[in-house]
C-alpha cells in the first residue's frame, strides 16, 4: 500500500522563477492539503483539493495556485518565487467523506531553496 | 482568530522521565485536536487524535493526551520516555466541519540515553 509520495525531493530555484511540485496522495484518498513549514515553524496550510477543485485555502497569496487531477494526485505552483519562498512543502491526503475526523497522512515533502 | 500555541519550544529529558508537553488552542465551537510526531528523516505522522467523547486519548508508543475544554488545554503525556522518543512533536486543531488544519510551532524534544 503506497503512502504519499512527493517529487522532487528537493529544488533550487533562484526569485522571480516559477516552480511545481507534485504530490500522489495515498491509494484510496481523494483529498489532498498541502502546507508550507518554514525552517522553525509548524507547517502553515496552504489550500486543501477535492473533486479537482479548490475546496479552502489558507493566508497565501495567489502566486500559490494547485491543481487535482482525475487520479487524484496534485500539484503546487508558486509563481514569482520569493526567497521567503523557500521551505519544505508538505503534502497530506486524507478521505473526504471522513471529514477532519480522518487522518490526515502526510508525504516527505519538497525542500524548496530560492536563491 | 484560530490558534494553536505550545509552550515549549525545546525539552531535554533523561530516559524513564516523565513527559508533558504543553499545547493551547483558540477555536470558537467543536474542536478537534491532534498531536503529530516528526522522528529524524522520517514523515510527520499521527501521534493521536480527539474529536468528541472521553476527554483522555491513548494513542500510539505509549502516549497520551488530555482534553481540557475549561483551561482550552491538550497536554501530551508519557509517564516514561525511550531514547527512542527523540523527534520533534506537534499538536494541531481544527473546527468541526472546516478541512483546515492549524499546526503550533513545535517541540523538539531531546532525551539522554
Amino acid at each position: 500500500d503506497a503512502g504519499v509520495t512527493q517529487s522532487p525531493t528537493h529544488l533550487i530555484k533562484t526569485r522571480g522563477q516559477q516552480v511545481t511540485l507534485r504530490c500522489s496522495p495515498k491509494s484510496g484518498h481523494d483529498t489532498v492539503s498541502w502546507y508550507q513549514q518554514a525552517l522553525g515553524q509548524g507547517p502553515q496550510f496552504i489550500f486543501q483539493y477535492y473533486e479537482e477543485e479548490e475546496r479552502q485555502r489558507g493566508n497565501f497569496p495567489d502566486r500559490f495556485s494547485g491543481h487535482q487531477f482525475p487520479n487524484y494526485s496534485s500539484e503546487l505552483n508558486v509563481n514569482a518565487l520569493l526567497l521567503g519562498d523557500s521551505a519544505l512543502y508538505l503534502c497530506a491526503s486524507s478521505l473526504a467523506l471522513a471529514g477532519l475526523t480522518d487522518t490526515q497522512y502526510f508525504g516527505p515533502g519538497t525542500r524548496l531553496t530560492v536563491l | 482568530a484560530q490558534s494553536v500555541s505550545q509552550h515549549n519550544h525545546h525539552v531535554i529529558l533523561s530516559e524513564a522521565a516523565s513527559l508533558e508537553l504543553g499545547c493551547n488552542y483558540s477555536y470558537g465551537g467543536t474542536v478537534n485536536l491532534f498531536w503529530y510526531v516528526q522522528y529524524p528523516g522520517q514523515h510527520l505522522q499521527l501521534l493521536l487524535k480527539y474529536f468528541s467523547g472521553d476527554p483522555l486519548v491513548k494513542g500510539i508508543k505509549g502516549f497520551e493526551a488530555e482534553f481540557i475544554k475549561s483551561k482550552f488545554s491538550f497536554n501530551l503525556r508519557k509517564p516514561s520516555v525511550q531514547w527512542s522518543d527523540t523527534a520533534e512533536y506537534f499538536c494541531a486543531g481544527g473546527s468541526e466541519g472546516d478541512d483546515k488544519i492549524i499546526f503550533g510551532k513545535g517541540t523538539r524534544l531531546h532525551i539522554l540515553p
